[in-house]
């Protein structure tokens, strides 16, 4: 089936550092990848949906300066934590989809990285 | 806007109990709606889908009927495993272009033996 490759699985940094996450699709070109946070016993909240070749599209509440998403090729998602705080420390998890579906098409999950920010 | 809400967890049964664990949903339009599974260590895995009222997903023995009447997918398994233990997620993707998931909060299941 379709792999998603995420990394790191877990990262930690220091205060005021940058995080760069990659979301890679393995067996398949993604057409379309989002980027979910997953905050302790809550959903996984959407933060962008990303097009290659295109910016990203933010949900309301995200902050795009601090959550950069570059989607620069068919197999690679990157979101970058910027100047990153304590309170960005959350479980980060990316998804792809390829092509186009009806009615629904399930996306692919990356496992996750867990960012922890001291 | 559109919403989903799962029954709270965490949940623990023994092996070979029946399972449900209810999921409701807020939505406009016509949203096909999931389950998802996340094994411990492991990234979500679509366990089963239902894309239209009345329909019913399955899988692994797991199975959820799409209910509009009542906005419900209630997640459901005759006989638990304790290879069952996971975390479920109950999705809905809108109508739209997009096809964005929006999520419950999670069922965290446990089996003993």
């Amino acid at each position: 089936g379709a792999v998603v490759s995420q990394h790191p699985s877990r990262v930690i940094c220091k205060s005021g550092t940058s995080v760069k996450i990659e979301c890679r699709s393995l067996d398949f070109q993604a057409t379309t990848m989002f980027w979910y946070r997953q905050f302790p016993k809550k959903s996984l909240m959407l933060m962008a949906t990303s097009n290659e070749g295109s910016k990203a599209t933010y949900e309301q509440g995200v902050e795009k300066d601090k959550f950069l998403i570059n989607h620069a090729s068919l197999t690679l998602s990157t979101l970058t934590v910027t100047s990153a705080h304590p309170e960005d420390s959350s479980f980060y998890i990316c998804s792809a989809r390829g092509g186009v579906g009806v009615g629904g098409s399930p996306l692919h999950f990356g496992n996750g990285t867990r960012l922890t920010v001291t | 806007g559109n919403s989903v809400t799962q029954m709270e967890g965490p949940v623990t049964l023994s092996e070979e109990a029946f399972l449900t664990i209810n999921c409701t949903y807020t939505a406009t339009g016509y949203p096909s709606l999931f389950w998802y599974v996340q094994y411990p260590g492991e990234g979500l895995q679509l366990l089963l889908k239902a894309t239209k009222a009345d329909d019913k997903g399955s899988n692994k023995g797991f199975e959820a009927t799409y209910r509009k009447e009542t906005t419900s997918f209630h997640l459901e398994k005759g006989s638990v495993q304790v290879s069952d233990s996971a975390v479920y997620f109950c999705a809905l993707s809108d109508s739209g272009g997009a096809q964005k998931l929006v999520f419950g909060q999670g069922t965290r299941l446990t089996i003993n033996p």
